[in-house]
């Protein structure tokens, strides 16, 4: 069974930084492209990052909102997937998931975890 | 960067009805269109890929159909668990934008 468990939320003051985790299970980490989603309160779903695999040099995109301020990086020997935020945002208070990409012929998020929330106030 | 336009924004409907939500993408987008359902505290789940494949255990009354920059997802007799709400996604280039959400009410 895959399994997608976030950790690593919390209340950070504004300019501040935070690393949230993704613990996987249930599929052969390494093959997979990961990325993580973000939901503020009451809003939409936000694409936020994507890391690629091995075979494609662990490349990685960003929406334009977080470009610059978060790392997506990952562990493939832990099975685990990261997310370094820094100069933290009020507007960036969301509910962070962990994704995993179906693949390129399929092209969607095949699962995702529970979510994380981090809230950024002063 | 693709603009994805989902409307409606809340569609009321009761058991048994015939719903359809429509995703229109700025630009074509080929077939690289998905819909995901999201029931509140709950992520969203996955329920149509590349516009109109079924994502293996959601139920037969969820399609999907479209190409290019219009799309829809229809659920052909509503069920009590079908209240909820849906995002389409484009898939085709980055940022791989979502669109606002199609919250789907009891009437």
């Amino acid at each position: 069974e895959v399994q997608l468990v976030e950790s690593g939320g919390g209340l950070v003051q504004p300019g501040g930084s935070l690393r949230l985790s993704c613990a996987a299970s249930g599929f052969t980490f390494s093959d997979r492209y990961m990325e993580w989603v973000r939901q503020a309160p009451g809003k939409g779903l936000e694409w936020v990052g994507r890391i690629r695999n091995k075979a494609n040099n662990y490349n990685t995109e960003y929406a334009a909102s977080v470009k610059g301020r978060f790392t997506v990086s990952r562990d493939d020997s832990e099975n685990s997937l990261y997310l370094q935020m820094n100069s933290l945002k009020t507007e960036d208070t969301a509910v962070y998931y962990c994704t995993r990409y179906s693949g390129s012929y399929t092209r969607s998020l095949d699962y995702w975890g529970q979510g994380t929330l981090v809230s950024v106030s002063s | 960067d693709i603009q994805m336009t989902q409307s409606p924004s809340t569609l009321f409907a009761s058991v048994g009805d015939r719903v359809t939500i429509t995703c229109r993408a700025s630009q074509s987008i080929s077939s690289w269109l998905a819909w995901y359902q999201q029931k509140p505290g709950k992520a969203p789940k996955l329920l149509i890929y590349k516009a109109s494949s079924l994502e293996s255990g959601v139920p037969s009354r969820f399609s999907g159909s479209g190409s290019g920059t219009e799309f829809t997802l229809t659920i052909s007799s509503l069920q009590p668990d079908d209240f909820a709400t849906y995002y389409c996604q484009q898939y085709d280039s980055n940022p791989y934008i979502f669109g606002q959400g199609t919250k789907l009410e009891i009437k």
